[in-house]
C-alpha cells in the first residue's frame, strides 16, 4: 500500500545549525507534499509545501527540495532556533474516491539545544 | 476567520456512555477530515467529507459515527467506546478545488475512555 517513510525519527542540533529531515514516498501519482510541524500538546502546523512541478521552495529559514524521479522530498531549516524545537511530519497526496488523503510519515523529534 | 474550532477540548467518558465532538470552520472550506493522534504517533486519518458527503471511511468501526450536517459543520458521534480509543481526535480542513490542498487542522480533543 502508500507509505511514507520519514528519517530521522529524533534530531538533536546546537543552535544555529541547520536541520536537514528526509522523506520518502511510495506513490508516483503523489503530486503535493506539505510539512507540519506539532508542537507538544498542540495541533499540527502547515510550515511549507511543494506542488510535483516544483523543485524547491523557502520561506525565510525553511525551504522544502523534491525530487519526482527518486520520489524523495526533504525539509531543511536553517539558523536554528530553540522554538523550532517540535516534532515534524512529512505528508504526500493519495487521491482517494474523487477526493484527496495525506498520508503522514512517521515524524522527527527536532530538539534544538540553546 | 482563519480557525477551525473544536468542541470540548477535553472529554473523559465510560463506556457505555454517548458523546459527540464537535468541529466547526467559517473558511469557506468544502472538505472536512477527521484524524485520530495517539502520542507520539503521525494523525492517522478517519474520515473525508468532501462538499457535505462522505468520501472516504478508513474502515473505522462502527462506534465512531460522522456527520456532516452543513459545510460549516463536522461531527463525530461516539458510542460504546473502549480504553484503546483514548486519543486525541483531530478536525481539519481544505479546499477541495480538485488539487490538494494543505489542512488547517483544529486544536482536538483529548478523549479518555475509563
Amino acid at each position: 500500500g502508500e507509505n511514507v517513510e520519514q528519517h530521522p525519527s529524533t534530531l538533536s542540533v546546537q543552535e544555529g545549525d541547520s536541520a536537514v529531515i528526509k522523506c520518502t514516498y511510495s506513490d508516483s501519482a503523489s503530486n503535493y507534499f506539505p510539512w507540519y510541524k506539532q508542537e507538544l500538546g498542540k495541533r499540527p502546523q502547515l510550515i511549507i509545501d511543494i506542488r510535483s512541478n516544483v523543485g524547491e521552495k523557502k520561506d525565510q529559514r525553511i525551504a522544502v527540495t523534491l525530487n519526482k524521479t527518486a520520489k524523495h522530498f526533504s525539509l531543511h531549516i536553517t539558523e536554528t532556533q530553540p522554538e523550532d524545537s517540535a516534532v515534524y511530519f512529512c505528508a504526500a497526496s493519495i487521491k482517494a474516491s474523487g477526493t484527496y488523503k495525506y498520508i503522514f510519515g512517521t515524524g522527527t523529534r527536532l530538539k534544538v539545544l540553546a | 476567520d482563519t480557525e477551525v474550532t473544536q468542541t470540548p477540548k477535553h472529554l473523559v467518558m465510560g463506556m457505555t456512555n454517548k458523546k459527540s465532538l464537535k468541529c466547526e470552520q467559517h473558511m469557506g472550506h468544502r472538505a472536512m477530515y477527521w484524524y485520530k493522534q495517539k502520542a507520539k504517533k503521525p494523525p492517522e486519518l478517519m474520515f473525508v467529507y468532501s462538499y457535505e458527503k462522505l468520501s472516504i471511511n478508513e474502515s473505522v468501526p462502527s462506534r465512531f459515527s460522522p456527520e456532516c450536517p452543513n459545510s460549516s459543520l463536522l461531527n463525530l458521534h461516539l458510542h460504546a467506546l473502549q480504553p484503546e480509543d483514548s486519543a486525541l481526535y483531530l478536525c481539519a480542513s481544505s479546499q477541495d478545488k480538485g488539487e490538494p490542498y494543505g489542512y488547517t487542522f483544529g486544536s482536538g480533543t483529548r478523549l479518555t475512555v475509563v
